[in-house]
């Protein structure tokens, strides 16, 4: 049963405009949420996280947002460029040292120039 | 500053053989985690290590082996290669919240 769900296998979207990710939960008890990024051929490299304790978390171009009732997060990407076209994972634990992270499936992000 | 660095990046087997997966990392990490991904899905964790000398199972198990001798050494064993074992395997360790990954193996069984 998965845990950590991400709907959309892709996601198409012109340069400069807003790029939408999402991502569901059940497990009430994660509490802290990881979002990385993969490019062909390469590893996934952390992007941005999120504490159970907060709604919102922004880093320059990318902001992630967090609704616990719903159990839903997603990551905005705005002004879409380019270099954002990879996989996108989100990821969540329970608590910010726990030992493991559960993965979701991926989204496949086109950014269109 | 070289993170997690994984070899080989390639590798294919025959049904049965065996073979080690290196992972090594130089930030003193403590956690390292090995994590499978098969197309289209999303990363299983194989096996993790909080620590030198200590290791456990994750979501996926069977069919492998790991060791921590070391802080920096992680390695992953196959002990008799099947095609369910054909997937892109990524070694990553972890401290605080962020995880680092290394640049993967893909390792086919045929």
């Amino acid at each position: 049963d998965q845990q950590v769900k991400q709907n959309s296998p892709s996601l198409s979207v012109q340069e400069g405009r807003i790029s939408i990710l999402n991502c569901d939960y059940t497990n009430s008890m994660f509490d802290y949420f990881l979002w990385y990024k993969k490019y062909p051929a390469e590893g996934p490299t952390f992007l941005i996280s999120i504490s159970s304790i907060k709604d919102k978390n922004e880093d320059g171009r990318f902001t992630v947002f967090l609704n616990k009732s719903a159990k839903h997060l997603s990551l905005h990407i705005v002004p879409s460029q380019p270099g954002d076209s990879a996989v996108y994972f989100c990821a969540a634990s329970y608590g910010a040292g726990s030992y493991q992270l559960t993965f979701g499936k991926g989204t496949k992000l086109s950014v269109i120039p | 500053n070289a993170g997690v660095t994984q070899t080989p990046k390639f590798r294919i087997l025959k049904i049965g053989q065996s073979m080690t997966l290196q992972c090594t990392q130089d930030m003193n990490h403590n956690y390292m985690y090995w994590y499978r991904q098969d197309p289209g899905m999303g990363l299983k964790l194989i096996y993790y290590s909080v620590g030198a000398g200590i290791t456990d199972k994750g979501e996926v198990p069977n069919g492998y082996n790991v060791s921590r001798s070391t802080t920096e050494d992680f390695p992953l064993r196959l002990e008799l290669a099947a095609p369910s074992q054909t997937s892109v395997y990524f070694c990553a360790s972890r401290i605080d919240t962020e995880a680092f990954f290394g640049q993967g193996t893909r390792l086919t069984v045929v």
